[in-house]
């Protein structure tokens, strides 16, 4: 059984750069089985897909975030990591990791909430 | 970027019910197509794969139909526990998108 674990601040102040941790169990990001994603959801809103890593570490974003973003992976740590910089009001979120196998977000991880906030 | 169009945004039905959730795709995206489930506090749970391929543990009256552009996802006798909010997905093509959801609260 996969299971995803995120991590990292709950509070990010405008500008400044969100970053989160995705910890890996049940599975190698180094598995040709899987893309690592991350997807956010507003307040009380939809699912927004954010982007991916493969485990030769090629990268797809989101247009709508990609000059702000990195998505990078620590294959010694079984982590993979979200780096989205000048963030503002807009980017509070509940983040999510998952994992993407064929065509599928099949496991995910609880979620953390990042608020932007001075 | 491929648009996901659900319907309705919010229904309320009683137990044992038929609940017919549709999402259409701006473009035709042929059978790339996936329902989630999402109860409140909760991270999303794939039901349908490809439209209407079963996924293992998913209840049996979760059911998935069609191909191209239009698509639904039916709930034959709702129980109290599918109280959730909906959501499609395609895989067609990058950007990967969803809908915007249809929540399902029990009368």
């Amino acid at each position: 059984q996969v299971q995803l674990q995120e991590s990292g601040p709950g509070l990010v102040k405008p500008s400044q750069t969100l970053s989160l941790t995705c910890s890996v169990s049940g599975a190698s990001l180094s598995s040709a089985h899987y893309f690592w994603s991350w997807i956010r959801q507003h307040p009380g809103g939809g699912l927004e897909w954010i982007g991916y890593i493969s485990f030769s570490g090629t990268t797809y974003y989101n247009p709508s975030l990609k000059s702000r973003l990195t998505i990078s992976v620590d294959m010694s740590k079984n982590q993979f990591s979200l780096n989205l910089s000048s963030v503002t009001a807009a980017d509070t979120a509940v983040y999510f990791c998952a994992s993407y196998s064929t065509g599928n977000f099949d496991y995910w991880g609880q979620g953390t909430l990042v608020t932007v906030s001075s | 970027e491929i648009v996901l169009t659900q319907s309705p945004d919010f229904q309320s039905v009683t137990p044992k019910e038929k609940v017919t959730i549709t999402c259409r795709a701006g473009q035709s995206i042929g059978s790339n197509l996936h329902w989630y489930q999402q109860k409140p506090d909760q991270s999303p749970k794939l039901l349908v794969r490809f439209a209407s391929r079963s996924v293992s543990g998913v209840p049996s009256r979760f059911r998935g139909s069609g191909s191209g552009t239009d698509f639904t996802l039916t709930i034959n006798s709702l129980e109290a526990e599918d109280a959730a909010t909906y959501y499609c997905h395609q895989s067609s093509s990058l950007p990967l998108t969803f809908g915007g959801g249809t929540k399902v609260e029990i009368k």
